[in-house]
């Protein structure tokens, strides 16, 4: 298993650009979430999803949307980018099922808005 | 709501001692908690977690953490750390009350993370 893929790695985009980062699992997993992470503020969640379909507002949804129309994919759009989003981006994915289960992260994709 | 504290920023250990990176957290119902280890330039590993049972929880590289309802804490530990646990720790809880349909039960809410230093 690859387990939880992300790309690009690195992105940098001037403000006002639009983007898609991308993130893939191959585990089955039905719940799927993105995060930011910001120095001395942890994670912070953007977007989560319980399955296909089915999408849901974090804690810091604000110039983010995002979609799932497969198990697999997640992908995360930036509609105009502002130098704010700045920052590591996290893709995770654990099983729904059960609240018990850890999540498993993707390697991260650093954006810079410049 | 649920949350999770870290109350160091920073902690530094030498080679051969013991180590305490420390977590505290507040839940609705019974908690579901979670350490995260990650690595410079990586993402999130899971260590180990707490759902119910003993109150001492083994994990992954010899990591441990005691679960203490009372204090609503949840301490990592390691007898001996190693300059390879050098790293960024994150405690992480979930809410096991049931709080009706949809996502929100499976929501995570992490520290901020503590930077543990291991000198050799």
């Amino acid at each position: 298993n690859a387990g939880v893929t992300q790309t690009p790695k690195f992105q940098v985009l001037k403000t006002g650009q639009s983007m898609t980062l991308q993130c893939a699992q191959d585990m089955n997993h039905e719940y799927m979430s993105w995060y930011r992470q910001d120095p001395g503020m942890g994670l912070r969640l953007i977007h989560y999803s319980v399955g296909a379909g089915i999408t849901d507002q974090g804690e810091v949804p604000n110039g983010y949307n995002v979609s799932r129309s497969t198990t697999e994919d997640f992908p995360l759009r930036l509609l105009s980018a502002a130098p704010s989003q700045t920052s590591v981006y996290f893709c995770a994915s654990s099983f729904g099922q059960g609240r018990s289960y850890e999540q498993y992260f993707g390697p991260g994709t650093r954006l810079t808005v410049t | 709501a649920q949350s999770v504290a870290q109350p160091e920023d920073q902690v530094n250990v030498a080679e051969g001692n013991p180590l305490t990176v420390k977590c505290t957290y507040s839940v609705s119902g019974n908690p579901y908690l979670f350490w995260y280890v990650q690595y410079p330039n990586r993402g999130l590993q899971f260590l180990l977690k707490y759902i119910t049972g003993d109150n001492l929880v083994k994990g992954s590289y010899g990591f441990e953490a005691e679960f203490n309802k009372s204090q609503t804490s949840f301490h990592l530990k390691k007898p001996s750390a190693l300059v390879s646990d050098s790293a960024l720790y994150f405690c992480a809880v979930r809410d096991g009350m049931y709080s009706g349909s949809g996502g929100s039960n499976y929501k995570l809410t992490f520290g901020k993370g503590t930077l543990l230093t291991v000198n050799p």
